[in-house]
């Protein structure tokens, strides 16, 4: 069974810094990786996904996720945070195909300070 | 774009109660998951469902069960609510084109 392991429960980063988190996973096949933000007291909104092809991908608010096969990481980053990125944000690996059944890591929680 | 709804944002219910939580996509999917949210927990699957009237359990289905009578209804059933049960429910769709989509959520409370 595939799992994601996500190290960092709580980020505090200030404005105009730079980002990343962390993401590990477990999976025998290729897998297909997701990452989603999740605002307060909101579902999860899709970041950005890898299928296959460029190991570097990029998603929707400036953010860009490099997936390392022989690390088994697929780690977010983004240059210059914003306030309105605090949020929570979710590491997933799904099969069959990537819209099968996906298992999300626990969520790291960023805080972006003045 | 994809729509998933949840009938309710909150609901507040009694230990023992039956409970129903419906969820409808407006996109045609072929999959619908259910999935609870916990702090510390992230979101774990309750029940998935590939097509009309299947269902499959997920991580954690022990106390719910599922009904998909239409493609795009698929309703969460707590038979008897416990406090346990106390929680951030998410429905989801997903289709090869579409990937994911999450409805915004049902904060349910068992009192």
């Amino acid at each position: 069974a595939q799992s994601v392991t996500q190290p960092d429960i709580h980020i505090t980063v200030s404005e105009g810094a730079s980002l990343e988190l962390r993401c590990n996973y477990s999976y025998g096949a290729t897998p297909y990786l997701f990452w989603y933000v999740q605002s307060p007291g909101q579902g999860l909104q899709l970041l950005l996904k890898y299928f296959s092809g460029d190991t570097l991908v990029q998603g929707i608010k400036g953010f860009e996720a490099e997936f390392k096969r022989s690390q088994s990481s697929f780690n977010l980053r983004k240059p210059s945070v914003h306030w309105s990125d605090a949020a929570e944000y979710f590491c997933a690996v799904g099969v069959g195909g990537g819209y099968q059944k996906v298992t999300f890591g626990t969520g790291t929680k960023l805080q972006v300070i003045p | 774009d994809v729509k998933v709804t949840q009938s309710s944002r909150y609901l507040v219910k009694r230990t023992g109660e039956k409970v129903f939580l419906e969820c409808v996509q407006d996109m045609d999917h072929e999959n619908m998951f259910w999935y609870r949210q916990d702090p510390g927990l992230g979101l774990r699957l309750i029940y998935f469902s590939y097509d009309v009237k299947m269902k499959e359990k997920g991580d954690i289905p022990e106390g719910y069960s599922v009904s998909r009578e239409k493609k795009e209804r698929f309703s969460l059933i707590l038979e008897s609510a416990s406090t346990n049960q106390t929680s951030m429910y998410l429905c989801a769709s997903s289709s090869q084109n579409y990937g994911y989509t999450f409805g915004s959520g049902t904060r349910l409370t068992v009192v």
